[in-house]
């Protein structure tokens, strides 16, 4: 089956500490992104991918970090200088191709910080 | 700056009734759109889109409508059924291709009673 896989699904970090959310694609696209949902609001943009080894900065970035070493795999570092961390985050996938399709998402993160 | 709205936090219908949902936007170098339905602590499932040339697509019970001119854009789902329940988001994409993001609205939470 091909998809997206977000890993874990709940996770819990103590205040100061970074933390490191999985995604991965099995269905060859090229280009990945982190979105975030807060209660009452849309998902916004964190970070975004379009090819291997380079990423750009979404509308909300401040306090996150990303890496895109391998085409199947973006996984967001939220820091301790992400004021309000705790949210639903959302990984999702286009395919490299001109042309407008949907993108793909997965099941979710829930972070919480106590 | 609020580039895709949805004014509507909540619509509640009765089964076999229609929904519509609305949605507006700002940003002029959109020209694809698209509907994702979401349940709680789940990822974003796509429904249907539109690219700007048009002004409606049908999908089975789903029909989507674009009136570039007011910038609006509204969901049907006919006739609506209790599974249906759930979060609807629209979004706003620009460039004409499969790369680039997403902008989403806040999104709006159907109840469809049996």
């Amino acid at each position: 089956d091909g998809g997206i896989t977000q890993s874990p699904k709940y996770l819990f970090r103590k205040e100061g500490q970074n933390v490191t959310l999985s995604c991965e694609q099995n269905l060859n696209h090229d280009a990945m992104y982190w979105y975030r949902q807060d209660p009452g609001q849309g998902l916004r943009l964190i970070y975004y991918s379009q090819i291997v080894n380079d990423f750009q900065k979404g509308d909300i970035a401040e306090g996150y970090s990303v890496s895109r070493e391998k085409k199947e795999s973006f996984p967001l570092t939220v820091t301790s200088a992400q004021k309000n961390p705790t949210a639903f985050y959302l990984c999702a996938s286009t395919p490299g191709q001109v042309g407008n399709t949907e993108a793909f998402f997965g099941q979710g993160t829930r972070l919480t910080v106590v | 700056d609020q580039q895709v709205k949805q004014n509507s936090p909540s619509l509640s219908v009765q089964e076999g009734r229609i929904s519509i949902l609305n949605c507006d936007y700002t940003n002029s170098m959109f020209d694809y759109f698209l509907w994702y339905k979401k349940y709680p602590a789940e990822g974003p499932t796509f429904l249907i889109s539109i690219s700007s040339i048009k002004d409606k697509n049908e999908d089975g019970r789903f029909t989507v409508f674009l009136n570039k001119s007011a910038k609006h854009l509204s969901l049907h789902i006919v006739p609506s059924q209790p599974g249906d329940s759930a979060v609807y988001f629209c979004a706003g994409k620009a460039g004409g291709t499969s790369y680039g993001k997403l902008t989403f609205g806040q999104g709006t939470i159907l109840t469809v009673h049996p």
